[in-house]
């Protein structure tokens, strides 16, 4: 079974300029989460999604940040415009949401560079 | 705001000898704990979880700890092997509509030859 998949896995850019990320989760999994990751720090939710519907997106910073899940499968998130600060892994992840708490699988990451 | 402290920061350990990392959660709500290992530029990799209703659940030398009451939860790794030595992180969450899920700062385990 094919795991998560991200790309691109690395991204260089200029501040102001506008980035997407895509996401693929497991087939079959009804739940996708986009995390940002800090060098030296814990994977941070950016927002949740169950099915297309996005149930959690309080840490999104909606004035440059934007997600979307067409169709309850794949996932984009984007940036526009970047800035310096926005350096950072971004994850995806994907569950089988399921009572009592579930596995999430993460993505490889897309390391995304703001010059 | 809901929090996850997670203590060591840094571990550094003898091979063979166990290791210990702690965290505390503020969200007395929380019913699922995972603990994540994340190899230098690798994703995380959940190694163990609890839930609610258990206080202790074991994994060949892996083990969590889990006490409601006052809002811990621990990892114990036993007889640390070099291939032990990572990032390790835990999280709280509660699996509702509105939930969570929060990780830790993580902890860096070294395992000294």
């Amino acid at each position: 079974e094919a795991g998560v998949v991200q790309s691109p896995r690395y991204k260089i850019i200029e501040k102001k300029q506008p980035v997407a990320f895509w996401c693929n989760p497991i087939s079959g999994h009804n739940t996708l989460y986009w995390y940002r990751q800090n060098l030296g720090q814990g994977p941070e939710l950016l927002i949740r999604y169950e099915n297309e519907e996005a149930v959690d997106d309080s840490q999104l910073p909606k004035d440059r940040f934007s997600a979307e899940r067409l169709k309850g499968v794949d996932s984009t998130l984007k940036i526009q415009p970047a800035e310096l600060g926005d350096s950072a892994v971004y994850l995806c992840a994907s569950s089988l949401e399921l009572a009592g708490g579930n596995e999430q699988f993460f993505g490889p990451g897309t390391r995304l560079t703001v010059l | 705001g809901e929090n996850v402290e997670q203590h060591p920061s840094t571990l550094s350990v003898q091979e063979g000898d166990s290791a210990v990392i702690k965290c505390t959660y503020s969200d007395s709500a929380s019913n699922y704990f995972p603990w994540y290992k994340q190899e230098l530029g690798k994703r995380p990799q959940l190694i163990i979880d609890i839930r609610s209703n258990v206080g202790e659940k074991k994994d060949q030398r892996i083990a969590v700890t889990l006490n409601k009451t006052a809002k811990h939860f621990s990892l114990h790794i036993t007889e640390t092997q070099p291939e032990d030595s990572a990032v390790y992180f835990c999280a709280a969450t509660s699996y509702s509509s509105a939930s969570k899920i929060i990780f830790g700062s993580g902890t860096r385990l070294s395992i000294r030859p």
